[in-house]
Protein backbone atom coordinates (compact mmCIF):
# COMPACT_ATOMS: atom_id res chain seq x y z
CA UNK A 1 0.00 0.00 0.00
CA UNK A 2 1.35 3.70 -1.29
CA UNK A 3 1.69 5.67 1.83
CA UNK A 4 3.17 9.34 2.50
CA UNK A 5 3.42 10.07 6.14
CA UNK A 6 4.15 13.92 6.65
CA UNK A 7 5.23 15.14 10.13
CA UNK A 8 3.59 16.63 12.96
CA UNK A 9 1.95 20.24 12.62
CA UNK A 10 4.41 23.44 13.75
CA UNK A 11 4.35 26.63 15.34
CA UNK A 12 7.01 28.89 14.24
CA UNK A 13 7.95 32.42 15.47
CA UNK A 14 8.10 34.77 12.20
CA UNK A 15 11.66 34.88 10.91
CA UNK A 16 12.25 31.61 11.33
CA UNK A 17 13.04 28.22 9.42
CA UNK A 18 10.79 25.03 9.63
CA UNK A 19 11.42 21.53 7.81
CA UNK A 20 8.71 19.17 7.21
CA UNK A 21 9.46 15.76 6.20
CA UNK A 22 7.29 13.36 4.24
CA UNK A 23 8.00 9.29 4.20
CA UNK A 24 6.70 7.29 1.44
CA UNK A 25 6.65 3.84 1.65
CA UNK A 26 4.34 0.95 -0.60
CA UNK A 27 6.58 1.78 -3.73
CA UNK A 28 10.38 2.53 -4.73
CA UNK A 29 10.97 5.74 -4.02
CA UNK A 30 13.28 6.40 -6.20
CA UNK A 31 10.71 5.69 -9.32
CA UNK A 32 8.71 8.81 -8.33
CA UNK A 33 8.77 12.91 -8.52
CA UNK A 34 7.56 14.08 -4.79
CA UNK A 35 5.65 16.94 -5.22
CA UNK A 36 4.70 19.82 -2.65
CA UNK A 37 1.28 22.15 -2.60
CA UNK A 38 0.55 24.87 -0.28
CA UNK A 39 -3.68 25.32 0.63
CA UNK A 40 -3.74 28.36 2.61
CA UNK A 41 -6.82 28.76 4.93
CA UNK A 42 -9.71 28.48 3.24
CA UNK A 43 -8.00 28.87 -0.10
CA UNK A 44 -6.97 27.29 -2.95
CA UNK A 45 -4.00 24.73 -3.88
CA UNK A 46 -0.70 26.35 -4.89
CA UNK A 47 2.24 24.57 -6.47
CA UNK A 48 5.49 25.02 -4.64
CA UNK A 49 8.70 22.58 -6.24
CA UNK A 50 9.17 19.02 -7.35
CA UNK A 51 11.63 17.30 -6.56
CA UNK A 52 13.41 13.59 -8.56
CA UNK A 53 14.95 12.03 -5.93
CA UNK A 54 16.78 9.48 -7.98
CA UNK A 55 19.05 12.48 -9.49
CA UNK A 56 18.39 14.90 -6.98
CA UNK A 57 16.96 17.43 -9.34
CA UNK A 58 14.40 19.92 -8.19
CA UNK A 59 12.16 22.48 -10.03
CA UNK A 60 10.52 25.41 -8.11
CA UNK A 61 7.58 27.99 -8.67
CA UNK A 62 9.34 31.31 -8.85
CA UNK A 63 7.30 32.59 -6.46
CA UNK A 64 8.57 30.02 -4.16
CA UNK A 65 12.64 30.58 -5.03
CA UNK A 66 14.20 31.71 -2.14
CA UNK A 67 11.27 30.68 0.41
CA UNK A 68 11.27 26.91 -0.26
CA UNK A 69 14.04 23.97 -0.50
CA UNK A 70 13.44 20.87 -1.45
CA UNK A 71 15.80 17.76 -0.60
CA UNK A 72 15.67 14.28 -0.58
CA UNK A 73 16.72 10.98 1.57
CA UNK A 74 16.75 8.08 -0.74
CA UNK A 75 18.11 5.67 2.44
CA UNK A 76 15.63 6.41 4.64
CA UNK A 77 12.86 6.92 1.51
CA UNK A 78 11.88 10.54 3.05
CA UNK A 79 11.16 13.69 1.21
CA UNK A 80 12.02 17.11 3.21
CA UNK A 81 10.75 20.61 2.43
CA UNK A 82 12.52 23.80 4.44
CA UNK A 83 10.71 26.85 4.32
CA UNK A 84 13.24 29.62 5.36
CA UNK A 85 12.20 33.42 6.74
CA UNK A 86 8.45 32.74 7.90
CA UNK A 87 5.76 35.22 7.85
CA UNK A 88 2.26 34.90 8.75
CA UNK A 89 1.71 34.57 4.75
CA UNK A 90 3.24 31.22 5.18
CA UNK A 91 0.94 29.84 7.67
CA UNK A 92 -0.79 27.14 5.10
CA UNK A 93 -0.86 23.36 5.31
CA UNK A 94 1.96 21.77 2.80
CA UNK A 95 0.76 18.50 1.41
CA UNK A 96 3.36 16.49 -0.04
CA UNK A 97 2.04 14.25 -3.31
CA UNK A 98 3.30 11.78 -5.78
CA UNK A 99 3.39 12.74 -9.15
CA UNK A 100 2.49 8.97 -11.86
CA UNK A 101 4.66 9.89 -14.90
CA UNK A 102 2.23 7.60 -17.17
CA UNK A 103 -0.89 9.98 -15.94
CA UNK A 104 1.30 13.09 -14.92
CA UNK A 105 -1.04 13.77 -11.96
CA UNK A 106 -0.86 13.64 -8.13
CA UNK A 107 -2.24 9.99 -7.18
CA UNK A 108 -1.06 9.42 -3.46
CA UNK A 109 -0.77 12.60 -1.16
CA UNK A 110 -0.10 13.29 1.98
CA UNK A 111 -2.07 13.78 5.12
CA UNK A 112 -0.71 17.64 5.42
CA UNK A 113 1.58 19.64 7.85
CA UNK A 114 0.32 22.81 9.03
CA UNK A 115 1.93 25.45 9.86
CA UNK A 116 1.01 28.14 11.99
CA UNK A 117 3.57 31.60 12.02
CA UNK A 118 2.57 33.37 14.96
CA UNK A 119 4.53 35.20 18.03
CA UNK B 1 2.28 30.81 -16.34
CA UNK B 2 -0.86 29.01 -17.27
CA UNK B 3 -4.19 30.55 -16.02
CA UNK B 4 -7.09 28.08 -14.63
CA UNK B 5 -10.44 29.84 -14.63
CA UNK B 6 -12.61 27.30 -12.79
CA UNK B 7 -16.47 28.15 -12.58
CA UNK B 8 -18.82 28.31 -11.09
CA UNK B 9 -17.28 28.89 -7.65
CA UNK B 10 -19.83 27.33 -5.81
CA UNK B 11 -23.49 24.88 -6.65
CA UNK B 12 -26.32 24.35 -3.84
CA UNK B 13 -27.88 20.91 -5.34
CA UNK B 14 -30.16 18.30 -3.98
CA UNK B 15 -28.95 15.00 -3.81
CA UNK B 16 -29.87 13.04 -7.25
CA UNK B 17 -29.43 16.29 -9.41
CA UNK B 18 -26.95 16.29 -12.38
CA UNK B 19 -23.80 18.45 -11.69
CA UNK B 20 -21.51 20.02 -13.98
CA UNK B 21 -18.85 22.31 -13.39
CA UNK B 22 -16.24 23.97 -15.88
CA UNK B 23 -12.49 24.28 -15.99
CA UNK B 24 -10.88 26.87 -18.99
CA UNK B 25 -7.06 26.94 -19.11
CA UNK B 26 -5.39 30.53 -20.97
CA UNK B 27 -3.90 27.43 -23.42
CA UNK B 28 -4.12 24.63 -24.74
CA UNK B 29 -3.01 21.61 -22.42
CA UNK B 30 -3.23 18.60 -25.36
CA UNK B 31 0.54 17.34 -26.44
CA UNK B 32 0.53 16.89 -29.56
CA UNK B 33 2.48 13.78 -29.72
CA UNK B 34 0.96 11.30 -27.37
CA UNK B 35 -2.45 13.33 -28.21
CA UNK B 36 -2.87 13.31 -23.96
CA UNK B 37 -4.42 16.30 -22.31
CA UNK B 38 -2.71 17.51 -18.93
CA UNK B 39 -5.37 18.15 -17.02
CA UNK B 40 -6.43 16.37 -13.60
CA UNK B 41 -9.81 16.82 -11.38
CA UNK B 42 -9.67 16.70 -7.85
CA UNK B 43 -11.82 16.16 -4.77
CA UNK B 44 -11.27 17.66 -1.07
CA UNK B 45 -13.61 16.64 1.67
CA UNK B 46 -13.79 19.25 4.62
CA UNK B 47 -10.39 18.78 6.60
CA UNK B 48 -8.96 16.14 4.10
CA UNK B 49 -5.82 16.09 1.80
CA UNK B 50 -6.95 16.41 -2.02
CA UNK B 51 -7.62 12.81 -4.44
CA UNK B 52 -7.72 11.99 -7.43
CA UNK B 53 -10.91 11.91 -9.48
CA UNK B 54 -9.85 12.16 -12.95
CA UNK B 55 -6.78 12.48 -14.80
CA UNK B 56 -5.63 12.76 -18.64
CA UNK B 57 -9.30 15.33 -18.75
CA UNK B 58 -11.45 11.84 -19.36
CA UNK B 59 -10.10 8.98 -17.40
CA UNK B 60 -11.78 7.65 -14.07
CA UNK B 61 -8.79 7.03 -11.39
CA UNK B 62 -9.62 3.98 -9.83
CA UNK B 63 -12.25 3.21 -7.25
CA UNK B 64 -13.70 7.34 -8.67
CA UNK B 65 -17.22 5.93 -8.96
CA UNK B 66 -18.71 6.01 -12.28
CA UNK B 67 -20.96 9.04 -12.06
CA UNK B 68 -18.13 11.18 -12.35
CA UNK B 69 -16.95 11.79 -15.65
CA UNK B 70 -14.60 14.57 -17.12
CA UNK B 71 -14.51 15.55 -20.57
CA UNK B 72 -13.19 18.23 -22.77
CA UNK B 73 -9.91 19.07 -24.99
CA UNK B 74 -7.54 21.52 -25.62
CA UNK B 75 -8.64 24.26 -23.05
CA UNK B 76 -12.28 23.47 -22.09
CA UNK B 77 -13.00 20.74 -19.65
CA UNK B 78 -16.02 20.32 -17.17
CA UNK B 79 -16.50 17.66 -14.85
CA UNK B 80 -20.15 16.22 -14.58
CA UNK B 81 -21.29 14.31 -11.26
CA UNK B 82 -24.62 12.12 -13.11
CA UNK B 83 -26.21 11.94 -10.23
CA UNK B 84 -25.22 14.01 -6.93
CA UNK B 85 -24.73 11.98 -3.32
CA UNK B 86 -24.43 13.04 0.25
CA UNK B 87 -20.66 12.24 -0.05
CA UNK B 88 -20.15 14.38 -3.04
CA UNK B 89 -19.60 17.82 -0.35
CA UNK B 90 -16.45 18.99 -0.95
CA UNK B 91 -14.24 21.19 -3.26
CA UNK B 92 -13.09 20.17 -6.25
CA UNK B 93 -10.32 21.35 -8.24
CA UNK B 94 -8.77 21.01 -11.57
CA UNK B 95 -5.00 20.92 -12.22
CA UNK B 96 -2.75 21.45 -15.10
CA UNK B 97 0.19 19.40 -15.47
CA UNK B 98 1.05 20.43 -18.87
CA UNK B 99 4.06 23.05 -17.38
CA UNK B 100 5.62 24.31 -14.89
CA UNK B 101 4.37 25.99 -12.87
CA UNK B 102 1.31 23.34 -12.11
CA UNK B 103 -1.69 25.60 -11.62
CA UNK B 104 -5.04 24.94 -10.09
CA UNK B 105 -8.19 26.38 -10.48
CA UNK B 106 -9.53 28.20 -7.99
CA UNK B 107 -12.12 25.99 -7.31
CA UNK B 108 -15.81 24.81 -7.15
CA UNK B 109 -17.68 24.37 -3.58
CA UNK B 110 -20.37 21.54 -4.24
CA UNK B 111 -22.77 22.42 -1.42
CA UNK B 112 -25.91 20.25 -0.74
CA UNK B 113 -29.80 21.30 -0.18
Amino acid sequence: EVKLQQSGDELVRPGASVKMSCKASGYTFTDYAMHWVKQSPGQGLEWIGTIIPLIDTTSYNQKFKGKATLTADKSSNTAYMELSRLTSEDSAVYYCARLEYTTDCFDYWGQGVMVTVSS
Amino acid sequence: DILINQSPASLTVSAGEKVTMSCKSSQSLLYSENNQDYLAWYQQKPGQFPKLLIYGASNRHTGVPDRFTGSGSGTDFTLTISSVQAEDLADYYCEQTYSYPYTFGAGTKLELK
